[in-house]
């Protein structure tokens, strides 16, 4: 399909482990975005990617978060030393562009990680 | 501190009836607002948004209605249908959004009733 899709669908790791989770976007969007949902949270923004610029970091909750977009289009998200806390839902968002076109944002299913 | 706030986890609304879902917002400078509504086990999809230079931005059966000076919105889903049954987030942004993201609220689930 057309859409953003996000693997794995479900995460399970164990505590101080690393993770890695992958965003496939729409092709030719330029802007995506990473948030994740814990249990009984608003999504939070984690990371926003637009074009080759560089990205804006400032959501993310650690340094044990990295993330990177590779040629403008697949984005992967590493959480290293996993702890408890980061269990969650990880959406990725692909746009059209990174202005007021919010209408033109797409959610992929999203990644659900548990830490054990 | 929350900056985007649905104080209703939950609102169960009857088949035909209007739902009102509402939120309130604590930043002065957010000036464009969204509403998503998500199903279980998918992505939120965008319902509406309306920008601070309007009050009400209206989409057939969804409008929304923007009040700065309470810093408060609230979206009108008339009537209800059992397919709106879904949970409904409230966000906001600056300036249109880009780098900073959108925040959000905590959602609200909204039950359609036969």
């Amino acid at each position: 399909g057309a859409g953003v899709s996000q693997s794995p669908s479900n995460k399970v790791t164990e505590k101080g482990k690393d993770v890695e989770l992958r965003c496939d976007p729409i092709s030719g969007h330029t802007a995506l975005y990473w948030y994740r949902q814990s249990l009984g949270q608003g999504l939070e923004f984690l990371i926003y990617f637009q074009g080759n610029s560089a990205p804006d970091k400032s959501g993310l909750p650690s340094d044990r978060f990295s993330a990177e977009r590779t040629g403008g289009s697949v984005s992967t998200l590493t959480i290293q030393r996993t702890q408890q806390e980061d269990s969650a839902v990880y959406l990725c968002v692909s746009a059209q562009g990174g202005g007021p076109s919010y209408n033109e944002q797409f959610f992929g299913p999203g990644t659900r990680l548990t830490v054990l | 501190d929350q900056q985007v706030k649905q104080n209703s986890p939950s609102l169960s609304v009857q088949e035909g009836r209007i739902s009102i879902l509402n939120c309130d917002y604590t930043n002065s400078m957010f000036d464009y607002f969204l509403w998503y509504k998500k199903y279980p086990a998918e992505g939120p999809t965008f319902l509406i948004s309306i920008s601070s230079i309007k009050d009400k931005n209206e989409d057939g059966r969804f409008t929304v209605f923007l009040n700065k000076s309470a810093k408060h919105l609230s979206l009108h889903i008339v009537p209800s249908q059992p397919g709106d049954s879904a949970v409904y987030f409230c966000a906001a942004s600056v300036s249109g959004g880009g780098a900073d993201g959108l925040t959000f609220g905590k959602g609200t689930h909204l039950i359609i009733q036969p």
